[in-house]
C-alpha cells in the first residue's frame, strides 16, 4: 500500500486560511469516508484534528475543517496562528482493512 | 485520565526479537480498535498493525509474517512482537486508541509518548 500524497510544505501569515491536500486512491481515500487528519509538533505524538472527513472530536478548534472530493481529501485551516505550525498527516482506511498515511506536510506560519 | 504508556524499546542487532508493550488507564483494552503506528527518524507515520475488538487483527505489507500484536485482558495491556527485526523497523513506535465509534477506520485519539526501537549492529 503506497503512501498517500501530500505537499511537503506549505505556509500562511497569521490570520490567513490554508488547505492541505491529500491524494490517494479508489481503494482508499476514495473507497471510504474514513479520512482522519493529525497534527504532530516536533517529536511529541500526532493529536487528532478530523476523522470521517469532516467530523472534529471534542477540543480541536473549529478553525480546523476537511473535506473529501474523489480520491483527493483536504484539510483547511482559518485564522491561522502561531500555535498552527506543525506536521501534518492524513491517514486513510483501505479495502485491505488497513491504514495507510500521507508523508506528512510541515506548515509554516510565516 | 485517558493514558497509555510504551515500553520494551531499545537498541537490538538484526535478526533479532523484541516485545513492546503498551499498558492502558482509563478504558479497557479489550472493548477498543488498538494499533501500533511507527515512525523512523525524521520521517512519516507508518501504520503497523490492529488488534479489532473481536481479537481479528491485520499488518502492513512490511511487517507481515515477523510481527505480530495481542493483548492481555486481564492486564488491560497491549503488546507487539517483532521478530527478525531489520535496519528498516528503526523507529518510534506509538500504540494507539481510535475513537470508541470508530471500527479500525484509523481515528487514533489516544496515542501513547512512543518506544524507540533501534535495530543496528
Amino acid at each position: 500500500q503506497s503512501a498517500l500524497t501530500q505537499p511537503a510544505s506549505v505556509s500562511g501569515s497569521p490570520g490567513q486560511s490554508i488547505t492541505i491536500s491529500c491524494t490517494g486512491t479508489s481503494s482508499d481515500v476514495g473507497a471510504y469516508d474514513y479520512v482522519s487528519w493529525y497534527q504532530q509538533h516536533s517529536v511529541k505524538a500526532p493529536k487528532l484534528m478530523i476523522y470521517d472527513v469532516t467530523n472534529r472530536p471534542s477540543g480541536v478548534s473549529n478553525r480546523f475543517s476537511g473535506s473529501k472530493s474523489g480520491n483527493t481529501a483536504s484539510l483547511t485551516i482559518s485564522g491561522l496562528q502561531a500555535e498552527d505550525e506543525a506536521d501534518y498527516y492524513c491517514s486513510s482506511y483501505t479495502t485491505s482493512r488497513s491504514v495507510v498515511f500521507g508523508g506528512g506536510t510541515k506548515l509554516t506560519v510565516l | 485520565e485517558v493514558q497509555l504508556v510504551e515500553s520494551g524499546g531499545g537498541l537490538i542487532q538484526p535478526g533479532g526479537s523484541l516485545r513492546l508493550s503498551c499498558a492502558a488507564s482509563g478504558f479497557t483494552v479489550s472493548t477498543n480498535y488498538m494499533s501500533w503506528v511507527r515512525q523512523a527518524p525524521g520521517k512519516g507515520l507508518e501504520w503497523v498493525s490492529v488488534i479489532w475488538r473481536d481479537g481479528t487483527t491485520y499488518y502492513a505489507e512490511s511487517v507481515k509474517g515477523r510481527f505480530t500484536i495481542s493483548r492481555d485482558n486481564s492486564k488491560n495491556m497491549l503488546y507487539l512482537q517483532m521478530n527478525s527485526l531489520r535496519g528498516e523497523d528503526t523507529a518510534m513506535y506509538y500504540c494507539a486508541r481510535e475513537l470508541q465509534i470508530a471500527k479500525g477506520q484509523g481515528a487514533f485519539d489516544c496515542w501513547g509518548q512512543g518506544a524507540l526501537v533501534i535495530v543496528s549492529s
